[in-house]
């Protein structure tokens, strides 16, 4: 079985200009999930997608980040403009039931 | 929304010795446990979990212990070898928007 897909693998940005990260879910898992992951903390939700609908954006910061899920399959999560702040591991995640398979990550310095 | 507890945040232990994790939390309702490892640069990875209805799980070297009573839940990790160094996360999720809610962390050291 094929997992979590996430692309980039690392990006390397300024302040202020917009980057964009990639998610492919397992087949056939109906949620996915964005966790951003600051160095030394666990993953903090920024969004759950059921299929292509939004099922908790509450701690996205939505001034400055926006995803979307088309088709109910793949995922981009855009931010636009950075922050130093958002220097994190972005970890996109699938499931099918309550647990979650994490993709490998896409790590962002903002510099 | 679920609070989720992780102690403690760093853990010594030496080859062989065993190691014991624990976390509370505070929604009654929270009805699936998991624990993930992560390691150096890589992706948390689920290695056991637990459901409300089971007192415990063993899987090989790794048991989880749940009291619901007392809303806490623990990891032990026996006959620890270097490669259980990493980072473990314990996380509660609740039964019907399947909201996952992280501990801290736990940065487990097995010492050769």
């Amino acid at each position: 079985e094929a997992g979590v897909a996430q692309s980039p693998r690392y990006k390397i940005i300024e302040k202020r200009q917009s980057v964009a990260f990639w998610c492919n879910p397992i087949s056939g898992h109906a949620t996915l999930y964005w966790y951003q992951q600051i160095l030394g903390q666990g993953p903090k939700l920024l969004i759950q997608f059921q299929n292509n609908g939004v099922v908790d954006d509450s701690q996205l910061p939505k001034d400055r980040f926006s995803a979307e899920r088309l088709k109910g399959v793949d995922s981009t999560l855009k931010i636009q403009p950075a922050k130093l702040e958002d220097s994190a591991v972005y970890l996109c995640a699938s499931s099918f039931g309550q647990g979650r398979i994490f993709g490998p990550g896409t790590r962002l310095t903002v510099l | 929304g679920e609070n989720v507890e992780q102690h403690p945040s760093t853990l010594s232990v030496q080859e062989g010795d065993s190691a014991v994790i624990k976390c509370t939390y505070s929604d009654s309702a929270s009805n699936y446990f998991p624990w993930y490892k992560q390691e150096l640069g890589k992706r948390p990875q689920l290695i056991i979990d637990i459901r409300s209805n089971v007192g415990e799980k063993k899987d090989q070297r790794i048991a989880v212990t749940l009291n619901k009573t007392a809303k806490h839940f623990s990891l032990h990790i026996t006959e620890t070898q270097p490669e259980d160094s990493a980072v473990y996360f314990c996380a509660a999720c609740l039964p019907n928007d399947y909201k996952l809610s992280f501990g801290a962390g736990t940065t487990v050291t097995v010492r050769a």
